[in-house]
């Protein structure tokens, strides 16, 4: 069952804008990540926050966590062609004994050059 | 290895047969998931292996689905009597020590159950 609902399905933008990509969760979460997938095959880890987190920062990223909200948010600043690709959330279970990934359905970013 | 991967990457088969999907870790991460994404269910959590602990069995979506960790090591995901509804890309994941870390995917092996 899918836990994450990502927002917008699709998001075209020119090569340099900003990318905002939207992710709300049901369940009470350990952490939260985003993944990127390129050709729908493996999938690319690019940031993680954790339920104690607000916000964090990796080169171009930026993603934010509101847990009052369930909602968590991923920034790609001055996009590149190469930026092309599905972004998926995923959360990780507040309990359990292990961190299997519940994912979104995904987001289709394209960068027009 | 330096990454995860698995084996094949694509397979064709027929309605009905066996297949098996072979994944091979990074070196020295104990824990091991197996996930599934298909067209209509997006990605799917299966089967989950963690040192010599018994698998999270959880996501296998039948009894035609079962999986192995030999060694802790190398792992199959075994898909018996395969229907159409299989096809899929499986993908293969891993993590280093800690429960609460980032996974490291392969490459995915696509089946195409005919």
């Amino acid at each position: 069952s899918q836990q994450g609902e990502e927002d917008p399905q699709a998001l075209s933008i020119q090569e340099g804008e900003n990318a905002t990509m939207n992710c709300s969760y049901k369940t009470s979460i350990n952490n939260l990540q985003w993944y990127r997938q390129n050709s729908g095959r493996g999938l690319v880890h690019l940031i993680l926050i954790r339920s104690n987190e607000r916000e964090k920062h990796s080169g171009r990223l930026r993603v934010t966590l509101d847990t009052s909200k369930k909602s968590s948010s991923l920034l790609i600043t001055a996009s590149r062609a190469a930026d092309t690709a599905s972004y998926f959330c995923a959360t990780v279970p507040y309990t359990g004994a292990n961190s299997k990934l519940t994912f979104g359905k995904g987001i289709t970013l394209s960068v027009r050059p | 290895g330096a990454g995860v991967s698995q084996s094949p990457s694509n397979k064709v088969t027929e309605k009905g047969k066996d297949v098996e999907l072979r994944c091979d870790p990074i070196s020295g991460h104990t824990a091991l998931y197996w996930y599934r994404q298909s067209l209509g269910q997006g990605l799917e959590f299966l089967i989950y292996f963690q040192g010599n602990s018994a698998p999270d069995k959880s996501g296998l979506p039948s009894d035609r689905f079962s999986a192995e960790r030999t060694g802790g090591s190398v792992s199959t995901l075994t898909i018996q009597r395969t229907q159409q509804e299989d096809s899929a890309v499986y993908l293969c994941a891993t993590h280093g020590r800690g429960v609460y870390n980032e996974q490291f995917f392969g490459p995915g092996t696509r089946l195409t159950v005919l």
